[in-house]
């Protein structure tokens, strides 16, 4: 089946530094996607999200960028912090449903 | 965004027994959904729950092994049965954004982490 996944496991990050994850998904039907923070011990908190008729959407420090055409998404985060540290996950929707399908998570960790 | 909780936040269990998490949000929803999260795992969607009717649940996940109830809009009760070590997870409640918003977005609850020896 379809699914969504992400290019790299791990990111290594020196505090101050900017992030950038990245998410391949394969369902050219999905129309939502959302990202995801989850730390040690927690459930995943909401991040950010952006829909398919966007193609860049700005939060506080971190910007999501969507490419409909090679099917990619990718999470920006300015200036990471320490408490940036935790798994990052993206997830897809598809119009009508309200299924999300997770990619595997990226674990950034940021180094002091 | 709602508050979510879980109870309990983590247990122990030995195999071939039954565990109920239950979920508990601050608002009337909808939809709330049961994820499972293996150990390194991303999460895997078990099944949704809406009020007044039986969860539909996804493929691979059986209403035996996984009873859900969803007696109100604000709670609902996952129970992992008959269990064994593969089991052992952490299990996630979520509920549709109370915004109401065209797409669906979900917020979770803080998991309850399940070791099965």
């Amino acid at each position: 089946g379809e699914s969504v996944g992400l290019h790299l496991p791990t990111l290594s990050v020196q505090e101050g530094d900017n992030s950038i994850i990245n998410c391949a998904y394969s369902n050219s039907a999905s129309d939502y996607f959302i990202w995801y923070k989850q730390e040690s011990g927690k459930g995943p908190q909401f991040i950010i999200d952006i829909r398919s008729n966007m193609d860049k959407r700005q939060g506080q420090r971190v910007t999501v960028l969507l490419n409909k055409t090679v099917k990619h998404l990718s999470l920006q985060i300015a200036a990471t912090q320490p408490g940036d540290s935790a798994v990052y996950f993206c997830a897809e929707t598809t119009p009508n449903d309200y299924k999300l399908s997770f990619g595997a998570g990226t674990t950034v960790t940021v180094r002091a | 965004s709602a508050v979510i909780s879980q109870k309990p936040s983590r247990d122990i269990c030995q195999r071939g027994t039954s565990l109920t998490i239950q979920c508990q949000v601050d608002s009337q929803v909808t939809m709330m959904f049961w994820y499972r999260q293996q150990p390194g795992q991303s999460l895997t969607l078990i099944a949704t729950a809406n009020q007044g009717s039986e969860a539909t649940y996804e493929s691979g996940f059986v209403i035996d092994k996984f009873p859900i109830s969803r007696p109100n809009l604000t709670f609902s009760t996952l129970t992992v049965s008959n269990m064994s070590p593969e089991d052992s997870s952490i299990y996630l409640c979520s509920v549709e954004g109370v915004e109401r918003r065209s797409y669906n977005e979900q917020f979770f609850g803080p998991g309850t982490r399940l070791t099965v020896l």
